[in-house]
């Protein structure tokens, strides 16, 4: 069974102060791992599906990175519009189906 | 951008009565699936459904639940006899190749 775990569960930053998430994840025959952004009582917001170690994809101040047993999602100089529950989630070999880690609260003071 | 809509965004219903959650996904995606999340836990997987059938459950989807492509456009989640333990944020998916969308939510709270 595909299993995602992510740390830390939550992380306070100040503005400015940059810091990295972590997801790491066992998949039988990896067809993606993905970034999510939840903000309370909405749906996931896609960020960034990451397909072979070694890739890395950016956008705006959030930087993923890919091994073959973790990922990170690196927030550069966060401000507090950053702050969300990021999730990660893998697409393992069985039609695609997400499976999800229980996510990193993130809170940006100001 | 597309999107993937769904209706009701909270619904109330008594305990043992029957719900109908409504989607619609993005119009060129041909990968529908149903997600819940109970308050404070993981996005869960229900069910997958491609070329009008069911591709995949999971051991929560069971004879209580069923999804249906009516039309065109709508993608539905019923739940025969609500119970208390039903109550959750329910998540409509679609994809198409690598890009996986997901709706705001419905809010189903069982009482």
């Amino acid at each position: 069974e595909d299993q995602v775990t992510q740390s830390p569960e939550a992380l306070r930053l100040q503005e400015g102060e940059s810091s990295s998430l972590n997801c790491s994840y066992t998949v039988s025959g990896l067809r993606g791992l993905f970034w999510y952004r939840q903000d309370p009582g909405k749906g996931p917001e896609f960020l960034f599906t990451l397909y072979s170690a070694g890739e890395e994809k950016e956008k705006e101040r959030l930087k993923a990175t890919l091994t073959k047993k973790e990922s990170f999602l690196h927030i550069t100089a966060p401000k507090p519009e950053d702050s969300a529950t990021y999730l990660c989630a893998v697409g393992g070999s069985n039609d695609y189906k997400l499976s999800f880690g229980a996510g990193t609260t993130v809170t940006v003071r100001a | 951008e597309p999107e993937v809509t769904q209706t009701p965004s909270h619904q109330v219903t008594q305990m043992g009565q029957e719900v109908i959650l409504r989607c619609v996904p993005i119009s060129n995606h041909l990968y529908f699936y149903w997600y819940r999340q109970i308050l404070g836990q993981k996005v869960e997987f229900l069910v997958s459904f491609y070329n009008n059938e069911i591709s995949e459950k999971s051991e929560i989807f069971d004879d209580q639940f069923s999804v249906e492509r009516p039309d065109g456009s709508n993608f539905t989640l019923k739940i025969r006899s609500t119970k208390l333990e039903d109550s959750a944020m329910y998540f409509c998916a679609s994809r198409q190749g690598y890009g996986y969308t997901f709706g705001s939510g419905t809010r189903l709270t069982v009482v």
